[in-house]
C-alpha cells in the first residue's frame, strides 16, 4: 500500500457519461497530480493541484476538469466520454520537502468507455 | 526538462546485473536524473535519483558520466519481479515537492529465468 488510495478500482461506462475518480493522498502530502495512460501508452500529465489550487496543467482535454479539496483529496471529472478515454488514470501525490525522493502513485483507476 | 533517449526493450537473465541505459545530451546544470518503473499496470515507483555523483540505494545503482550526458540504473542481481517498464526522467529539481515529472516511453526490462 503505497498511501494513495484512487477509487474505484475499476470503472466500466457508456459514450456520452460522466464520472468522477477520486484520489486520497498520502497524509501530510499536499500536491496531486492526475495523469492518463492508454493501452501500451506512456503516461501523460493532466493536471496538478497544490494545497487546493491548480498549479500546473498539461494535456487535459475541456472535457476533463479536477479539484482538489480542502482536506486534499482531488477528484478528476471527465464528461462526455468517449470510447478513446478509456485509460488507466493514475494521482500521484508529493510533500513539502519530498521533491528530492519522488512521487508516491496510488495503483489507478481503469476506466473502460463502451 | 530535458529529453532522454532509452532503448526501447531489453532482455536480461535472471540474477545477472540489468544495466539499462539513458542518453540525456541536453541535460543543465541543474537538473537531476531519475528513474522510476512500471510494473505491469501499476503506478510508477521511484527508484533512485542522482544529480552528478553515483548513487545506490537498496533497490539499485546509478551512474552518471563525468559530462552527464548518459547515465545507468544498475540492478545488481535482477528477478523476474523486476520485470517492468523503467523510465529515465530528467528534471530541475527542489524541494518543495510541487513540480511534475514528464514520463518518456522508457524501456521495457523483461527478466528471463
Amino acid at each position: 500500500d503505497s498511501g494513495v488510495t484512487q477509487t474505484p478500482k475499476h470503472l466500466i461506462t457508456a459514450t456520452g457519461q460522466r464520472v468522477t475518480l477520486r484520489c486520497s493522498p498520502r497524509s501530510g502530502d499536499l500536491s496531486v497530480y492526475w495523469y492518463q495512460q492508454s493501452l501500451d501508452q506512456g503516461l501523460q500529465f493532466l493536471i496538478q493541484y497544490y494545497n487546493g489550487e491548480e498549479r500546473a496543467k498539461g494535456n487535459i482535454l475541456e472535457r476533463f476538469s479536477a479539484q482538489q479539496f480542502p482536506d486534499l483529496h482531488s477528484e478528476l471529472n471527465l464528461s462526455s466520454l468517449e470510447l478513446g478515454d478509456s485509460a488507466l488514470y493514475f494521482c500521484a501525490s508529493s510533500a513539502p520537502g519530498q521533491g528530492f525522493y519522488g512521487y508516491t502513485f496510488g495503483s489507478g483507476t481503469r476506466l473502460t468507455v463502451v | 526538462d530535458a529529453k532522454t533517449t532509452q532503448p526501447p526493450s531489453m532482455d536480461c537473465a535472471e540474477g545477472r546485473a540489468a544495466n539499462l541505459p539513458c542518453n540525456h545530451s541536453t541535460i543543465s546544470g541543474n537538473e537531476y536524473v531519475y528513474w522510476y518503473r512500471q510494473i505491469h499496470s501499476q503506478g510508477p515507483q521511484y527508484i533512485i535519483h542522482g544529480l552528478k555523483n553515483n548513487e545506490t540505494n537498496e533497490m539499485a545503482s546509478l551512474i552518471i558520466t563525468e559530462d552527464r550526458k548518459s547515465s545507468t540504473l544498475i540492478l545488481p542481481h535482477a528477478t523476474l519481479r523486476d520485470t517492468a517498464v523503467y523510465y529515465c526522467i530528467v528534471r530541475v529539481s527542489s524541494n518543495f515537492g510541487n513540480e511534475k515529472l514528464t514520463f518518456g516511453t522508457g524501456t521495457r526490462l523483461t527478466i528471463i529465468p
